[in-house]
C-alpha cells in the first residue's frame, strides 16, 4: 500500500513569509507525528497527533509553529513569520497506534528560508 | 535535546565486510529502533527491540540491547554498496511522552566497492 506522503518536496520561502506544508499518513494510521531535521543532526520530534487532537506538542519550538489534522487523516504544519533558522526538513510519521509502535516516516519536506 | 548518541559518527569499510554501530541512551525505554536514511531525505525502519529483549535479527541486521548499559548495537554483516547511508537510532520513554521517538544524531556509513 501507499506510504507517507508529504507535499511539498522542496520548498523556497523568504523571511517573514508564511508556509504551509502538508502530510498525507497511511490509511488507517490514527497516530501521526512531525519532526524536524536540522543538517548533520537526528530529528527532533515537534507534535503528536492522536486522531484529530493535538495529545503532544511540546516540541513545537514557539508559538509560530501550529498543526492540524482536522479530520484525523491529513495534517498540516504552519510556520508564520518564517526565520532562516526554520530551514530544515520536515519530516512526517505514523503508526497504527500511539505509543510502543513502528512510526513510518514520509520523505520529508526540505524548507528553505531565505 | 536529544538523548541517544550513536557511535562513530561516522564509519567507512569495505564492501563485504561487517558494520557495527553503537548507540547509547539516558532514561528508561520501552523499544529501541533502528532507521536508516539515504540523502537526508525519509527516514526507513530497520528493526524495533523491545526493553524485554536482548537480541533481534532481520536478514544481514543484528541488533542487541542492554538496559543495564543503557546500550544498543547495530551489526550489518557482508555490507554492500547500498549499505551506504545514515543510521539511527530512536527510543521511546515510559510514561508522558512515551510516543515520541528521541533520535542520536546518527552513524554515516560508506561503503566502498
Amino acid at each position: 500500500g501507499a506510504g507517507v506522503s508529504q507535499t511539498p518536496s522542496n520548498k523556497v520561502t523568504e523571511k517573514g513569509k508564511y508556509v504551509e506544508l502538508r502530510c498525507d499518513p497511511i490509511s488507517g494510521h490514527t497516530a501521526l507525528y512531525w519532526y524536524r531535521q536540522s543538517l548533520g543532526q537526528g530529528p527532533e520530534f515537534l507534535i503528536y497527533f492522536q486522531g484529530t487532537g493535538a495529545a503532544d506538542d511540546s516540541g513545537l519550538p514557539n508559538d509560530r509553529f501550529f498543526a492540524v489534522r482536522p479530520e484525523g487523516s491529513v495534517s498540516t504544519l504552519k510556520i508564520q513569520r518564517t526565520e532562516r533558522g526554520d530551514s530544515a526538513v520536515y519530516l512526517c510519521a505514523s503508526s497504527f497506534g500511539g505509543a510502543r509502535e513502528t512510526q513510518y516516516f514520509g520523505p520529508g519536506t526540505r524548507l528553505l528560508v531565505l | 535535546s536529544q538523548q541517544g548518541e550513536e557511535d562513530p559518527q561516522a564509519l567507512s569499510i569495505q564492501e563485504g565486510e561487517n558494520a557495527t554501530m553503537n548507540c547509547s541512551y539516558k532514561t528508561s525505554i520501552n523499544n529501541l529502533q533502528w532507521y536508516r536514511q539515504n540523502s537526508g531525505r525519509g527516514l526507513v525502519h530497520l528493526i524495533l527491540i523491545r526493553s524485554n529483549e536482548r537480541e533481534k535479527h532481520s536478514g544481514r541486521l543484528r541488533v542487541t540491547l542492554d538496559t543495564s548499559k543503557k546500550s544498543s548495537s547495530l551489526l550489518i554483516t557482508a555490507s554492500r554498496a547500498a549499505d551506504t547511508a545514515s543510521y539511527f537510532c530512536a527510543t521511546d520513554g515510559r510514561g508522558q511522552g512515551a510516543q515520541k521517538l528521541v533520535f542520536g544524531q546518527g552513524t554515516r556509513l560508506t561503503i566502498n566497492p
